[in-house]
């Protein structure tokens, strides 16, 4: 099973600062990563995918960069809305599908 | 537009099953496969296994082979999701989710969610 390990678990960022977020997998998923959003209550929204890709309706100060086992999402300008917490997904090693640990994003 | 709706929170005896139902709308229910992914209480999310809705045939994942069934009914659009043998650590979130390719091709990452059904396991 690949390991997806996230870092920070949190970050504390204030509102219009660009934030960083990071997902390292066990083994190469060449470019089959997903990173989804979840706020408090609330499923998961699909923010990227194939590591760059943004879903349908994402704005455009979300971004993500990376391929094999190193991976990146940053937002630009952190909006009040985007506090909330953030998985990576590999769907390289499928049927197998596994997520990061999550790193949550709050107001400093 | 596309919605997933789950059906409502349980409480189960631990040995006991639950059966979790996700009915599908807005988009064609067959072209899409549908995964499940649990989330335990203040912890991350988990897969369990998909299902083709066309085919009914399933992949789960090797954890919860022997204790999960997911299965489909077309004529009504829904897709259900049954764990056996409960402990008390499956108390989670279970989460129905559309895979994003077209049948037959899967794509393995999820663009539509249900709401989320709680199941709690308790004596």
């Amino acid at each position: 099973e690949i390991v997806m390990t996230q870092s920070p678990a949190t970050l504390s960022v204030s509102p219009g600062e660009r934030a960083t977020l990071s997902c390292r997998a066990s083994q190469s998923v060449s470019s089959n990563l997903a990173w989804y959003q979840q706020k408090p209550g609330q499923a998961p929204r699909l923010l990227i995918y194939g590591a760059s890709t943004r879903a349908t309706g994402i704005p455009a100060r979300f971004s993500g960069s990376g391929s094999g086992t190193e991976f990146t999402l940053t937002i630009s300008s952190l909006q009040s809305e985007d506090f909330a917490v953030y998985y990576c997904q590999q769907y390289n090693n499928w049927p197998s599908l596994t997520f990061g640990g999550g790193t949550k994003v709050e107001i400093k | 537009q596309v919605q997933l709706v789950q059906s409502g929170a349980e409480v189960k005896k631990p040995g006991a099953s639950v059966k979790v139902s996700c009915k599908a709308s807005g988009y064609t229910f067959t072209g899409y496969y549908m995964h499940w992914v649990r989330q335990a209480p203040g912890q991350g999310l988990e897969w369990m296994g998909w299902i083709n809705p066309n085919s009914g045939g399933t992949n789960y994942a090797q954890k919860f082979q022997g204790r999960v069934t997911m299965t489909r009914d077309t004529s009504i659009s829904t897709a259900y999701m049954e764990l056996s043998r409960l402990r008390s650590d499956d108390t989670a979130v279970y989460y129905c989710a559309r895979d994003d390719g077209y049948n037959p091709w899967a794509y393995y990452y999820f663009d539509y969610w249900g709401q989320g059904t709680l199941v709690t396991v308790s004596s």
